[in-house]
């Protein structure tokens, strides 16, 4: 199975700094398609997760563009320009090249 | 607006058996691939099963492999787990997500499965 390590996994920022979180994976997830099926997903206390980009780098609609994925082949980011309080919680990054689809053990951001 | 919508969960002594539903509505069902993932208490996520638009590609964890059994009916807009021989390991809220790949889009609001003597 394809390892995702997510680093750091406790991560304190101020309101209005920015925060990034690396997401390596064991494998390449360059698909035989052509594309790298990496998502990145925000689970708010109490809540579902939700999906905030797909593609390294796509946004989901109602994401609020302070938000960015970037990265290729194994090594991938999700960075938050601004944190604001309602960026609180657990993000996770997921590989869906590979069977079977892997999650990152999740990164806890809470203010500072 | 699109939405899923899971039932089924509850409490369930080891070695037994629970069918989840995960129901459908705001989008053309059948054209769309469904994920179960779940979340045991405090934990992480994980991936489950997954199965594609009509029914005719499942997948599965190596932790459920042999004892879980995902099937939709696009008739009923909802997906099934059969869950059998559960396990203490087991418990968990139960997600289903839209999507195989870069599934997520949409995700339902999960159901609890206890599994306790």
């Amino acid at each position: 199975d394809v390892v995702m390590t997510q680093s750091p996994l406790s991560l304190p920022v101020t309101l209005g700094q920015p925060a990034s979180i690396s997401c390596r994976s064991s494998q390449s997830l360059v698909h035989s398609d052509g594309n790298t099926y990496l998502t990145w997903f925000q689970q708010r206390p109490g809540q579902s997760p939700r999906r905030l980009i797909y593609k390294v780098s796509k946004w989901d609609s109602g994401v609020p563009d302070r938000f960015s994925g970037s990265g290729s082949g194994t090594d991938f980011t999700l960075k938050i320009s601004r944190v604001e309080a309602e960026d609180v919680g657990v993000y996770y990054c997921m590989q869906g090249t590979h069977w079977p689809r892997t999650f990152g053990q999740g990164t806890k951001l809470e203010i500072k | 607006e699109a939405q899923l919508l899971e039932s089924g969960g509850g409490l369930v002594q080891p070695g037994g058996s629970l069918r989840l539903s995960c129901t459908a509505s705001g989008f053309t069902f059948s054209n769309y691939a469904i994920t179960w993932v779940r979340q045991a208490p405090g934990k992480g996520l994980e991936w489950v099963s997954g199965i594609n638009s009509n029914g005719g590609l499942t997948y599965y964890a190596d932790p459920v492999k042999g004892r879980f059994t995902i099937s939709r009916d696009n008739s009923k807009n909802t997906v099934f787990l059969q869950m059998n021989s559960l396990r203490v390991e087991d418990m968990a809220v139960y997600y289903c997500a839209r999507g195989l790949t870069s599934l997520g889009d949409i995700w339902g609001l999960g159901t609890m499965v206890t599994v306790s003597s």
